[in-house]
């Protein structure tokens, strides 16, 4: 069964390093999600993604976060400078035309 | 703001038992509903999905609707140490690209 899959499962970076965090969504996905999870909190929406742009934003996404669809599979997130409260679980989903949202199995990040 | 809740728990149940979950949610004009499991430090499995007034079974689940109250539940008959997990509720924000909005979900423990 087709999965999406993210990588690395885990980055140590430090305060004011820039991430890129990676996701290849379902092949025949069209729709492209970034949420994030903070221990012990809530999963929360960042990002969403169609037909090659940015479809809405949280409040969250500021101008220190980016998506790219670079190529027809991979699926990315970057966040410039990071901060200590950027450290969380970032879940990357995708969607076909039917709603049922599937996620990747996460990427923790630690921030120093 | 649109909001979903849900108890927090711990809902503790021996194992064989059925678990109840529940959860309302703010958007009066929401359409679809989804129950997500997590694992501990795990990301979020689809197990269920509900979009109409009434039951949907799949297996020892059961998703429950009532779009009138806006309250959608979750069953889980012949609970197993293995259901043990947090059940997190999700509701797509309509008009939009269905970014899912979720609740905190609830820890549920099955006791052998």
């Amino acid at each position: 069964e087709p999965e999406v899959t993210q990588t690395p499962s885990h980055q140590v970076t430090q305060m004011g390093q820039e991430v890129i965090l990676r996701c290849v969504p379902i092949s025949n996905h069209l729709y492209f999600y970034w949420y994030r999870q903070i221990l012990g909190q809530k999963v929360e929406f960042l990002v969403s993604f169609y037909n090659n742009e940015i479809s809405e934003k949280s409040e969250i996404f500021d101008d220190q976060f980016s998506v790219e669809r670079p190529d027809g599979s991979n699926f990315t997130l970057k966040i410039r400078s990071t901060k200590l409260e950027d450290s969380a679980m970032y879940f990357c989903a995708s969607k076909p035309l039917a709603y049922e949202q599937y996620f990747g199995p996460g990427t923790r990040l630690t921030v120093t | 703001q649109k909001e979903v809740e849900q108890n927090s728990g711990p809902l503790s149940v021996p194992e064989g038992a059925i678990a109840s979950l529940n959860c309302t949610y703010s958007d009066r004009v929401s359409q679809s509903f989804f129950w997500y499991r997590q694992y501990s430090g795990k990301s979020p499995e689809l197990i269920m999905s509900i979009y109409s007034n009434g039951d949907k079974e799949d297996g020892r689940f059961t998703a429950q609707l009532n779009k009138a109250s806006q309250y959608v539940s979750l069953l889980i008959r012949d609970s197993q140490p293995s259901d043990s997990a947090t059940y997190l509720c999700a509701v797509p924000v309509s008009g939009g690209y269905n970014k899912l909005i979720f609740g905190a979900g609830t820890r549920l423990a099955v006791h052998p």
